[in-house]
């Protein structure tokens, strides 16, 4: 089954304990984002990668790094994480990105961090 | 500077009656427009999108939207509402250009859609 696989899908955790939320795709997507959504706010784009080895900057970059040394996987890293980066996060890739770009999202990841 | 407004936090509709969600955008270039569901504890789901051609787009579930470049709008409708249909509804903008900008998307803050039986 065709799918972005997200884990964990739910995690407490507190300041400055560095985590991992990983990403997973099986499409052979180049094309691959984070996002995260909080209420009244929408979904805000972390980072992106455009393929293998190449990532940029989104709209709320700060506190988070990324990674994408394979084309399946695009984890999330939060190095030293604090109470506004508690959030839903998803993960979402593209197979067309260049000429349509619709993405498949992942079933979220939900963070708290006290 | 790329944008999306979504001007209602809430549409509530009868089951049976049309429904429209309402986004406008805001590009530098072209826009590749896109409209996005989700349902309770799940991810998105692409409902349709507008890259050229007919304004009126048909997608999934029987929704469509009316791209309309003057109103810079992407109004997204349904000509009779289902219970099943509510759900929190995203409009999303990409520059349609391979400028700087080509990685990115911008989503708006989202409708709640409530279908009343």
């Amino acid at each position: 089954e065709a799918q972005v696989t997200q884990n964990p899908r739910y995690l407490i955790t507190v300041t400055g304990k560095k985590l991992t939320v990983t990403c997973s795709q099986n499409m052979n997507h180049e094309y691959m984002s984070w996002y995260r959504q909080d209420p009244g706010l929408g979904l805000r784009q972390i980072y992106y990668s455009m393929n293998v080895e190449v990532t940029d900057k989104g709209d709320v970059p700060e506190g988070y790094k990324v990674s994408r040394k394979e084309k399946r996987n695009f984890p999330l890293i939060l190095e030293s994480p604090s109470p506004n980066q508690t959030s839903l996060y998803f993960c979402a890739s593209s197979l067309s990105w260049l000429n349509t770009g619709e993405l498949f999202f992942g079933e979220g990841s939900r963070l708290t961090v006290l | 500077a790329q944008s999306v407004a979504q001007p209602e936090d809430q549409v509530n509709v009868a089951e049976g009656n049309p429904l429209t969600v309402k986004c406008t955008y805001s590009v530098s270039g072209n826009p590749y427009l896109f409209w996005y569901v989700q349902y309770p504890n799940r991810g998105l789901q692409f409902l349709l999108k507008y890259i050229t051609g007919d304004n009126l787009v048909k997608g999934s579930y029987g929704f469509e939207a009316e791209f309309n470049k003057s109103q810079t709008s992407f109004h997204l409708k349904k000509p009779s509402a289902l219970v099943s249909d509510s759900a929190l509804y995203f409009c999303a903008v990409r520059d349609a250009g391979r400028g700087s900008t080509l990685g990115r998307l911008y989503f708006g803050r989202g409708t709640q859609l409530t279908v009343w039986p």
